[in-house]
């Protein structure tokens, strides 16, 4: 079964650091490109940052640039987002996604069920 | 940043009639175009791709059209599983942009 399972999300303090993982299954992880979506609470989907196949490539958002990195380990199947410098405004549950194809430029076919990550004193 | 506009924010459509929703791009996407479904508490999940290719396992009755700067989404005939809310997104252009969503409710 093709399948992401995010994790690490929880409680930080602003301007502290998480790191969430994305653990692939079920597919060729090095011939994807993967990204990063975050849905604020009651609010809609905003893309957060994507990395090509073999992790040369990586874009993000101007909401995180500076602050988040997003990066992969083939060898493990894993994704990762280091967030740093948290704010409030981060808050949201934090979806990995496949891009349907190794080309940066497609739909987001497989979705992971997400992690809540939450800022707040 | 290509700015997606959905219409209208809340759609009200009675079981079995047919819903039309609209997506319009502040600048070109080609056919960079995706449609999703998310239903409250759930993942979002992939209906329609370049515009107008419904994804694996998506029924017949949700069809894409349109290419450039208009696009739509129709529901041929809405069944209760459909009632959810609906985002369109341009993967055209960086940084990729959703639109706000147009939430589908029963009539």
């Amino acid at each position: 079964e093709v399948q992401l399972v995010d994790s690490g999300g929880g409680l930080v303090k602003p301007g502290g650091s998480l790191r969430l993982s994305c653990a692939a299954s079920g597919f060729t992880f090095r011939s994807y490109s993967m990204n990063w979506v975050r849905q604020a609470p009651g609010k809609g989907l905003e893309w957060v940052s994507s990395i090509s196949s073999g992790g040369s490539y990586v874009y993000s958002s101007d909401s995180v640039k500076g602050r988040f990195t997003i990066s992969r380990n083939n060898a493990k199947n894993s994704l990762y987002l280091q967030m740093n410098s948290l704010r409030a405004e981060d808050t949201a549950v934090y979806y990995c996604a496949r891009s349907g194809s190794g080309d940066p430029h497609d739909a987001f076919d497989i979705w992971g069920q997400g992690t809540m990550v939450t800022v707040s004193s | 940043e290509i700015v997606m506009t959905q219409s209208p924010a809340t759609l009200s459509v009675s079981p079995g009639e047919r819903a039309t929703l609209s997506c319009r791009a502040s600048q070109s996407v080609s056919s960079n175009l995706a449609w999703y479904q998310q239903k409250p508490g759930q993942t979002p999940r992939l209906l329609i791709y370049g515009a107008s290719t419904r994804a694996t396992g998506i029924p017949a009755r949700f069809s894409g059209s349109g290419s450039g700067t208009e696009f739509s989404l129709t529901i041929s005939s809405l069944q209760s599983e459909d009632f959810a809310v609906y985002y369109c997104q341009q993967y055209n252009t960086w940084p990729y942009t959703f639109g706000q969503g147009t939430k589908l409710e029963i009539k």
